[in-house]
C-alpha cells in the first residue's frame, strides 16, 4: 500500500514571498503520478499541479513549481510571490497506475495548512 | 461549463438511518470518484464508477455503496448510519479516471447525531 507523508501541518509565510511545502511517499510502484491539490475554505478540492513519476523534469505552473526526486521519493511544492488568495489547506496525492483495472484512485497525505499574511 | 454538483451541501441525519448523496459530474465526463474527508483520518478513497460500472473501491464497511446512472450522474448512499460517518463527501469527475484530469465538487457535509 502507498502512504504520503506531509510533516508541517501549518505554514505561514508574508505576502510576494516563497514558500515550500514538503511531502514524502512510499511505494514500490515505479510509474505513477504525483498531484498538489488545493482545498479552500469553500472547501472544493483544486488542482494545483500533476506530476508524471517518468518524467525528469519538475512540473511547473505559473508561480507553482515542484521538486521531484524519484530516488528520494519526494515531491515538494514551491510557491512563489505568495498571495492571499493561497491561503488553504494543500494536499500533496499519489496515484499508481493501474492499467490493468483501468481505475485510477489518489492516496493523500494529511494536509498543510497554509496561511499568507499580509 | 458547469463544474460537479453535489447536493445537498448540508445533511444532519441520526444515527441508524440511511442517506443518499448525489453527484452530478462535468458534462462529457464518464468518470465519478467519492472520497470520504474527516478530520481524523483525512481523505480516503470510496469508489468509482465508470459508464454505471464500478471500477475500484476502497476500504469501507458494504453499508457505503453507490451506483452511476447512464447520465453519469452518481449517487452514494449509507445505511444505518454511525456517528464516526460524519464526514465531507467529495466527489471528482474526470472524463475516464483520475489519470486524466479531475475536478471535485464543493462536497456535502454529513453530520450524524
Amino acid at each position: 500500500a502507498q502512504t504520503v507523508t506531509q510533516s508541517q501541518p501549518e505554514m505561514s509565510v508574508q505576502e510576494a514571498e516563497t514558500v515550500t511545502l514538503s511531502c514524502t511517499y512510499d511505494t514500490s510502484e515505479n510509474n505513477y503520478y504525483l498531484f498538489w491539490y488545493k482545498q479552500p475554505p469553500s472547501r472544493q478540492m483544486i488542482l494545483v499541479i500533476r506530476q508524471e513519476a517518468y518524467k525528469q523534469q519538475n512540473a511547473t505552473e505559473n508561480r507553482f513549481s515542484v521538486n521531484f526526486q524519484k530516488a528520494a521519493k519526494s515531491f515538494s511544492l514551491k510557491i512563489s510571490d505568495s498571495q492571499l488568495g493561497d491561503t488553504a489547506m494543500y494536499f500533496c496525492a499519489f496515484m499508481k497506475l493501474d492499467s490493468g483495472a483501468g481505475s485510477y484512485q489518489l492516496t493523500f497525505g494529511k494536509g498543510t495548512k497554509l496561511s499568507v499574511i499580509p | 461549463k458547469a463544474g460537479v454538483t453535489q447536493t445537498p451541501r448540508y445533511l444532519i441525519k441520526t444515527r441508524g438511518q440511511q442517506v443518499t448523496l448525489s453527484c452530478s459530474p462535468i458534462s462529457g465526463h464518464r468518470s465519478v470518484s467519492w472520497y470520504q474527508q474527516t478530520p481524523g483520518q483525512g481523505l480516503q478513497f470510496l469508489f468509482e464508477y465508470f459508464s454505471e460500472t464500478q471500477r475500484n473501491k476502497g476500504n469501507f464497511p458494504g453499508r457505503f455503496s453507490g451506483r452511476q446512472f447512464s447520465n453519469s450522474r452518481s449517487e452514494m448512499n449509507v445505511s444505518t448510519l454511525e456517528l464516526g460517518d460524519s464526514a465531507l463527501y467529495l466527489c471528482a469527475s474526470s472524463l475516464r479516471g483520475m489519470n486524466t484530469e479531475a475536478f471535485f465538487g464543493q462536497g456535502t457535509r454529513l453530520t450524524v447525531v
